[in-house]
């Protein structure tokens, strides 16, 4: 079946510094790519997303590139905080379609 | 502005027993509704999407039976757990579509089994 791969289940970076987080789908038909942040016993929370009519999509400190051929999209954070602090889940889905979830990424922002 | 209200938030039941849950798209027209599961220390497991004009479709190793949804409109669902086990516990989310892409998704119902 499709699948949604993150790559990093752990990332820790100093306060200032920027991090990344990559995942790969298996699903050619996979057009919307959304991230989402989980707070520790909280529910999901949108940061971002990208459709796959762009390749790059910026918004404050938060990029997505997305690499249609590699079947590969990244999250990019700069000048993190200790706030951005959470798990942050990567999906892909198509129109109308459900999203299939990666296995979310524990980012640690040191100070 | 979209919001998705869950209700309850947390709940306790004994195995064996079952649970109700709700969601409630307010806002805005839901194209779609969907359950998801997010099991302890574990992601988002999608249980059964609901579509417009179109049947409720079911995720392998999540069955009607056990996952009864009711939705007399996109914008009212409600899921019940019959007779919850230790494996049924975790955080249920509810998502609802709105055009082709954006999900909004609800705080959660936590479901914890005794």
């Amino acid at each position: 079946g499709e699948k949604v791969e993150q790559h990093e289940s752990t990332l820790s970076v100093r306060e200032g510094d920027s991090a990344v987080i990559n995942c790969t789908y298996t699903d050619t038909a996979s057009s919307y790519f959304p991230w989402y942040k989980q707070e520790a016993g909280k529910s999901l929370h949108f940061v971002i997303d990208i459709r796959s009519n762009v390749d790059r999509k910026q918004s404050q400190r938060l990029t997505v590139l997305l690499d249609k051929k590699a079947k590969r999209f990244s999250l990019h954070i700069t000048a993190t905080q200790p706030e951005d602090s959470a798990i942050y889940f990567c999906a892909g889905g198509s129109s109308g379609n459900k999203l299939i979830f990666g296995i979310g990424t524990l980012l640690s922002v040191k100070p | 502005g979209a919001l998705v209200y869950q209700y309850p938030r947390r709940t306790i039941c004994k195995s064996g027993t079952s649970m109700r849950m709700e969601c409630q798209a307010v806002g805005f027209q839901a194209t779609s509704v969907a359950w998801y599961r997010q099991s302890p220390q574990k992601t988002f497991e999608l249980i059964a999407l609901s579509t417009v004009n179109s049947a409720i479709k079911y995720e392998q190793n999540f069955t009607q039976e056990k996952f009864p949804i009711s939705h007399p409109n996109l914008s009212f669902s409600s899921m019940t757990v019959l007779n919850a086990y230790l494996e049924d516990r975790g955080l249920y989310l509810c998502g609802a579509r709105e055009g082709e892409y954006e999900q909004y998704f609800g705080p959660g119902t936590r479901l914890t089994v005794l």
